[in-house]
C-alpha cells in the first residue's frame, strides 16, 4: 500500500498563474478530503468528497479555488488565479466509510506564490 | 470551531512517559475523541481514538474520564522521534450524516535527551 500520493511535493509559482494540485487516494477509500495548513490558521478543511461526489465545499476560500474528483483514484485542487496569500501546505487525506474512521494523509504539497 | 482545548506546548524527557491532556467539556454522548500527531514537514498521522472506555494500541494509550469531559494521551516510553504536534479532536456529524474531524491548534511536544 503506497498510501495517499500527492504531487507535486513543492510548487513555486508567480501570482496570477494557475496551479493544479493532485491526489491519489488509497484504493478502496471512498472519502477524500482536501486540507490547507498555515501557521496562522492551522489545519483547515477545504472540501471533501464521498464516492467522487463533493459533499461539503464550505471551506473553499473563494471562487478562485475549485476541486474535482473524476474517478475514485484521482482528485485535483485548482487555484486560478493564484495569489501570495494562497501560499500554504495543502494536504489530501482519504478514509473508508466503515466503522473505523481514521484518516490517512498524504505528504502534502508546499505551495509558494510569489 | 474546535471542541477541544490543549496546552500549547510540553516537554518530556526521553524514556519517560509523556502525558498529553485534552479538555472537551462540550462533547456529546456519541462523539468520539481522536488523537493525531504531525511530525515536522509530514502529514498528520492517526494515533488512537475512543468513545468512553480506555484504549491502548502499539503507539499509545488513551484515558477518558468517566464524565468524558477530558482525556489524556499517554506515550509510555517517549523517544526523540515522538517530537511532534499532537492534536486532540472530537469527531462531529457532517453534512452527509457522516463524520468529520474538527482540528484545533494541538500541543507541541518536545522530547529532550
Amino acid at each position: 500500500d503506497a498510501g495517499v500520493i500527492q504531487s507535486p511535493r513543492h510548487e513555486v509559482t508567480e501570482m496570477g498563474q494557475e496551479v493544479t494540485l493532485r491526489c491519489k487516494p488509497i484504493s478502496g477509500h471512498d472519502y477524500l478530503f482536501w486540507y490547507r495548513q498555515t501557521m496562522m490558521r492551522g489545519l483547515e478543511l477545504l472540501i471533501y468528497f464521498n464516492n467522487n461526489v463533493p459533499i461539503d465545499d464550505s471551506g473553499m476560500p473563494e471562487d478562485r479555488f475549485s476541486a474535482k474528483m473524476p474517478n475514485a483514484s484521482f482528485s485535483t485542487l485548482k487555484i486560478q488565479p493564484s495569489e501570495p496569500r494562497d501560499s500554504a501546505v495543502y494536504f489530501c487525506a482519504s478514509r473508508t466509510g466503515g466503522r473505523y474512521y481514521g484518516y490517512t494523509f498524504g505528504s502534502g504539497t508546499r505551495l509558494t506564490v510569489v | 470551531d474546535a471542541k477541544t482545548t490543549q496546552p500549547t506546548s510540553m516537554d518530556c524527557a526521553e524514556g519517560r512517559a509523556a502525558n498529553l491532556p485534552c479538555n472537551h467539556s462540550t462533547i456529546s454522548g456519541n462523539e468520539y475523541v481522536y488523537w493525531y500527531r504531525q511530525i515536522h514537514s509530514q502529514g498528520p498521522q492517526y494515533i488512537i481514538h475512543g468513545l468512553k472506555n480506555n484504549e491502548t494500541n502499539e503507539m499509545a494509550s488513551l484515558i477518558i474520564t468517566e464524565d468524558r469531559k477530558s482525556s489524556t494521551l499517554i506515550l509510555p516510553h517517549a523517544t526523540l522521534r515522538d517530537t511532534a504536534v499532537y492534536y486532540c479532536i472530537v469527531r462531529v456529524l457532517g453534512r452527509d450524516s457522516n463524520y468529520q474531524l474538527i482540528w484545533g491548534a494541538g500541543t507541541k511536544l518536545i522530547i529532550k535527551p
